[in-house]
């Protein structure tokens, strides 16, 4: 059964600093990868997908894929107070079986 | 833009009382989930409709039930809520493996 690992579980970096979130998971047939936000009462929302090994950027976000080593990062340039959330990394295998695996979240907050 | 909605927002339950959740979606999308968030152990399926009528078992369906009447509602029964369970119900609905959209969720609180 894919086991999708998140590290670390909470995280402090200073407004304007990098914040990297680390996701590993288990089964070497996943496919699509995905970074899910979620911020205090509300429900997680889609922040990026990557499909592709190496690296994604989409303004101050940056994922990368390596499937070879089962591992796939987040990197939050120039961090706003705002991007303070839980992040979930999210695995699917892409067979139909719509079942895709979220890890247990980093908690980032943005020191003003 | 389409709109997930969720309701109650909040449900306090009694121990041994059958609870239902509710989730409305107008995105027209085919697939529908039901997920619990519990501090710490990130987000466990307990059932997900691949269209109208459809139900699938997640890794968490013991202790809960579905219902998937119609394309665009996906209901969820606690059937017997358990003392002091506390926990985020949070529905979803996707085109296949697309991003998944999420309602805000519905938290529960047993006593």
């Amino acid at each position: 059964q894919q086991k999708v690992q998140q590290s670390p579980e909470s995280l402090i970096v200073p407004e304007g600093g990098m914040a990297s979130l680390n996701c590993t998971f288990s089964d070497r047939n996943s496919q699509y990868f995905w970074w899910y936000r979620q911020h205090s009462g509300e429900g997680p929302k889609a922040l990026m997908s990557i499909f592709s090994n190496g690296d994604k950027k989409e303004g101050r976000f940056t994922a990368h894929l390596n499937k070879a080593s089962l591992y796939v990062s987040l990197h939050i340039k120039d961090s706003q107070p705002s991007d303070s959330a839980l992040y979930f990394c999210a695995v699917s295998m892409g067979t139909g079986g719509y079942k895709v695996v979220f890890g247990s979240g980093t908690r980032l907050l943005v020191s003003p | 833009g389409g709109i997930i909605t969720q309701t109650p927002k909040f449900l306090i339950g009694q121990e041994g009382q059958k609870l239902t959740l509710k989730c409305q979606q107008n995105f027209n999308h085919d697939t529908m989930y039901w997920y619990r968030q519990d501090s710490g152990k990130g987000l466990r399926l307990i059932y997900y409709s691949i269209t109208e009528n459809d139900l699938q078992k997640g890794d968490l369906s013991e202790g809960y039930d579905a219902s998937r009447e119609k394309k665009s509602s996906f209901s969820l029964t606690v059937t017997s809520a358990q003392k002091n369970e506390m926990a985020v119900f949070l529905c979803a609905s996707s085109i296949g493996d697309s991003d998944y959209t999420f309602g805000s969720g519905t938290r529960l609180l047993v006593i």
